[in-house]
Parts: C-alpha cells; structure tokens; sequence
C-alpha cells in the first residue's frame, strides 16, 4: 500500500517561531488532509489539499502532487498550536479510503 | 448544525466479551469509516462502508465487525475483546466525490 512519512517527528518551539511540517507519499493520491490533534485527542481538520496552495489564518499548506509531497506551514506560532499533526492520503484507487502518516508533535513553549 | 458523535466516550471491559461502539452522523454522508489509533501513531483503518448494507475490511479489520442498516450510524463491534484492542477508536464520514473526511470525538477502549 501506499507509504506515508512525516518529518520530523518531533518540533519544539519558542512562542512566535515559524516552523515548516513536510508529508512525502511513495503514491498518486486522489486527496490529502492535513489535521491537527490536540492535548484532548480530538481531530481537527485543517486542510483539504490535494493539489495547490491554501492559506487559513497563520496557517498554510502546499500540495506538490506530482513530486509527492505537502508542506503545512505555521507561522508566529502560540502554544495552543500544541499537538500532533496529522497528514492523510487517499489513493486515486482507493475512494474515501486514508492512509495517515505516524504525525508530527509539536511543542509550543511560551 | 450536522455532526459526527460516538458513544460511549470512555469503555472498560473485560477479556472475550463482545463490545458494540456506536458512530451516528447528521451529514447525510455516504462513506463511514472506523479507524483506531496507538500510542504515539497515526491512525489505521479497520472498516469501512460507502452505503447502505455495504461494508468492507480495512487494514486490521481481524477481530471487527461492522453493519450498515442506515446512512447515519455504523456500529463496530469487537466479537471477542482482546488486549490487543485497548485502544482509541475513531470514526469518521466522508460525502462521495471530495473524499473530505470529518471525524468524531472518539472511543477509549480499554480491555482488561
């Protein structure tokens, strides 16, 4: 099946960084989501980004595709950005159906 | 406004006894999906439906069971609770074509 890594596996951060979280797939994918994971466990949806650029306040994310890899950016970071991001694939095969990747944990230290 | 509940939140059983987890969702959506997630990784697919009486395994799917009698709810079932199953259970729906998956606030299972 499809491989999905997330680096890196741990980010720690002084309030006000910017940080830079990276998602490679070894497969086309019909969609990718990219989450965040809060202390409570609960999974927030961040983007839906199969292909292109989208921004959601100090959040952005970029979808290359046809090289396999997206990018969430957070910029002037706060420590409520705490957590474990998330990305997930969908296969151009398989509909509906996400492969997610291990996470990244970010750390924001006030 | 539309949402994606489980029930219960929290679970404490013992060894070989059957367990139901309950998943309703107000989208209307077609795909349902259980997920579950260990410590420290991603989240893995045990079962899935994309309709009415359809129902399909996932990746670990020995030990699951899953039905599909309306659009809302897609209950999963542990025929025969293991401590392998200690967990937290996930699901989510998703609407034909976009794929775009919206999950609820999930299930700890813990089997003792």
């Amino acid at each position: 099946g499809i491989q999905v890594e997330q680096s890196p596996p741990d980010l720690i951060l002084q309030e006000g960084a910017n940080s830079t979280l990276r998602c490679n797939f070894s497969d086309s994918v019909n969609n990718l989501q990219w989450f965040h994971q809060n202390p409570w466990g609960q999974l927030i949806n961040l983007f839906y980004i199969p292909s292109g650029t989208k921004q959601n306040g100090r959040l952005s994310a970029t979808t290359v595709a046809t090289e396999r890899y997206s990018l969430l950016y957070i910029s002037s970071s706060q420590t409520t950005d705490s957590g474990v991001y998330f990305c997930a694939v969908v296969r151009n095969t398989n509909a509906g159906k996400s492969t997610f990747g291990d996470g990244t944990t970010l750390t924001v230290k006030p | 406004d539309a949402e994606i509940t489980q029930s219960p939140r929290h679970k404490i059983t013992e060894t070989g006894r059957q367990v139901t987890l309950a998943c309703h969702q107000t989208w209307n959506h077609n795909n349902m999906f259980w997920y579950r997630q260990d410590l420290g990784h991603g989240l893995r697919l045990i079962h899935y439906s994309y309709g009415v009486q359809d129902t399909n395994k996932g990746e670990v799917s020995d030990g699951y069971s899953v039905s599909r009698s309306n659009t809302e709810d897609l209950p999963l079932t542990l025929e025969s609770a293991a401590s392998s199953q200690t967990s937290v259970y996930f699901c989510a729906s998703s609407d034909r074509g976009p794929d775009e998956q919206y999950f609820g606030p999930g299930t700890r299972l813990t089997v003792t």
